[in-house]
């Protein structure tokens, strides 16, 4: 069953405004890793998060890691339409299983 | 530089054959996995090598094998295809395991359709 659990399923925003996805662990994580896919594209890695209440950004994107190392989340500021895309992110445990969530796609109305 | 390459890009099968996706790390990189995608969902984890050797196994039946070259290139098979096993098939690539934190790249995938 699934491990990590991703909301919302779905987010439609308009241009310029903000948009937060959460992953959820019932386990504590050693770490965690977001991904994006574009429509049609592949997983291209964004980030990996190892440290408990961990903060990292990319531009616009912001990264936090929780304190109890069971969530985390990824909050775009201002979005553009190049943002588009699902976002995941994925757990890796010892044996080098990688766990997936569902994703949360996102789309973003010019 | 060449990213993690994958072949072939498409293709359909009938159920019962067998199929073998290839793959090609990014020069270097010594750890392969392989991951099921359906529509809608995450990539599911299937396999993952790492120097020649498995290091990590999905909850998938023994119809789905695996095996890394001295090259670190990869196959995944399949046999008894069933129409469930219709998905993108990714492959991902790192200089060492996954946990280790290096970056994961994955290729464009193999599309998989049983009919």
């Amino acid at each position: 069953g699934q491990q990590v659990m991703q909301i919302p399923q779905y987010q439609h925003v308009q241009e310029g405004e903000d948009f937060t996805t959460y992953c959820n662990s019932s386990t504590t994580l050693s770490n965690i890793q977001w991904y994006k896919q574009r429509p049609g594209g592949h997983p291209v890695f964004l980030i990996q998060l190892v440290k408990s209440g961990e903060v990292k950004k990319q531009k616009r994107l912001t990264f936090q890691f929780g304190e109890a190392k069971k969530n985390s989340s990824l909050h775009i500021t201002a979005t553009q339409t190049t943002d588009v895309g699902t976002y995941f992110c994925a757990k890796n445990t010892n044996a080098g299983k990688s766990t997936f969530g569902d994703g949360t796609t996102l789309t973003v109305k010019p | 530089d060449a990213g993690v390459t994958q072949s072939p890009t498409h293709l359909i099968k009938t159920r019962g054959q067998h199929v073998t996706l290839r793959c090609s790390p990014i020069s270097g990189h010594k750890s392969v996995s392989w991951y099921q995608q359906v529509l809608g969902q995450g990539p599911q984890f299937i396999f993952q090598y790492y120097e020649k050797e498995e290091r990590g196994r999905g909850n998938f039946p023994d119809r789905f094998s695996a095996r890394q070259f001295p090259n670190y290139s990869s196959e995944l098979n399949v046999n008894a295809l069933l129409l469930g096993d219709s998905a993108l098939y990714l492959c991902a690539s790192s200089w060492a395991t996954p946990l280790s934190g290096n970056t994961i790249y994955f290729g464009e995938g193999s599309w998989l359709t049983v009919v």
